[in-house]
């Protein structure tokens, strides 16, 4: 079945770059996903991508989506304290529209 | 409601006793799904409703996890002879039917079997 495949942990100082990384099984996954989770919160959709894209901007955040090597990656640009969160990668499943999430990498942003 | 609720939020119950978590979906979002997010395991797949289509349990970890969905809206997953391992947040999430369609979640259900 699809794998889905995070760090656990990522540690940045405020005001730097956050580049957190996924890397996937299931080549003929159409849409992938970043949820960010909050502390005690459920998770929220920050931002997809298709498959035909290489890239994605939104406003802080980028996306970068390399299909030969089933890898994507999250960038958060000016990286604040309040972007300490759990960020989940997220793939459809092939055929269907179940999601696969993977580990999780836990953001931990230093004042 | 504006959102997916789920409950009870938290649930502690002895081991080997049956426990049942609720889940209301978005009103008119065909698409249920559970997850369980156990400490350091990130999200693991459950079930997945769609419509009227047959689930998709292939993530139900034993014979005793077991869920419904009723009349295409309310969902409950039922738990039976709970164990320790049982233990973590079970998160519910619903979504329109199509591609790139955002799944939102609840707030979960934490359940501590002790």
């Amino acid at each position: 079945g699809e794998d889905v495949e995070q760090s656990l942990f990522l540690s940045v100082r405020e005001g730097d770059s956050s580049v957190i990384n996924c890397t996937y099984t299931d080549s003929s996954s159409t849409y992938l996903y970043w949820y960010k989770q909050e502390p005690g919160a459920g998770l929220q959709l920050l931002t997809y991508i298709f498959s035909n894209m290489d890239m994605k901007q939104d406003q802080r955040l980028t996306v970068l989506l390399n299909k030969k090597d089933k890898h994507l990656s999250l960038r958060i640009a000016d990286t604040q304290t309040g972007d300490s969160a759990i960020y989940f990668c997220a793939v459809g499943a092939s055929g269907t529209y179940k999601y696969i999430f993977g580990t999780g990498t836990r953001l931990k942003v230093l004042a | 409601g504006a959102g997916v609720s789920q409950s009870p939020s938290n649930k502690v119950t002895e081991k080997g006793k049956d426990v049942e978590l609720r889940c209301d979906p978005i009103s008119g979002h065909t698409a249920l799904y559970w997850y369980r997010q156990s400490l350091g395991q990130g999200l693991e797949f459950l079930i997945y409703f769609q419509g009227n289509s047959a689930p998709d349990k292939s993530g139900l970890p034993s014979d005793r996890f077991s869920a419904e969905r009723t009349g295409g809206s309310v969902s409950t997953l039922t738990i039976q002879r709970t164990q320790q391992e049982d233990s973590a947040v079970y998160l519910c999430a619903s979504s329109l039917a199509h591609g790139g369609a955002e799944a939102f979640f609840g707030q979960g259900t934490r359940l501590t079997v002790v």
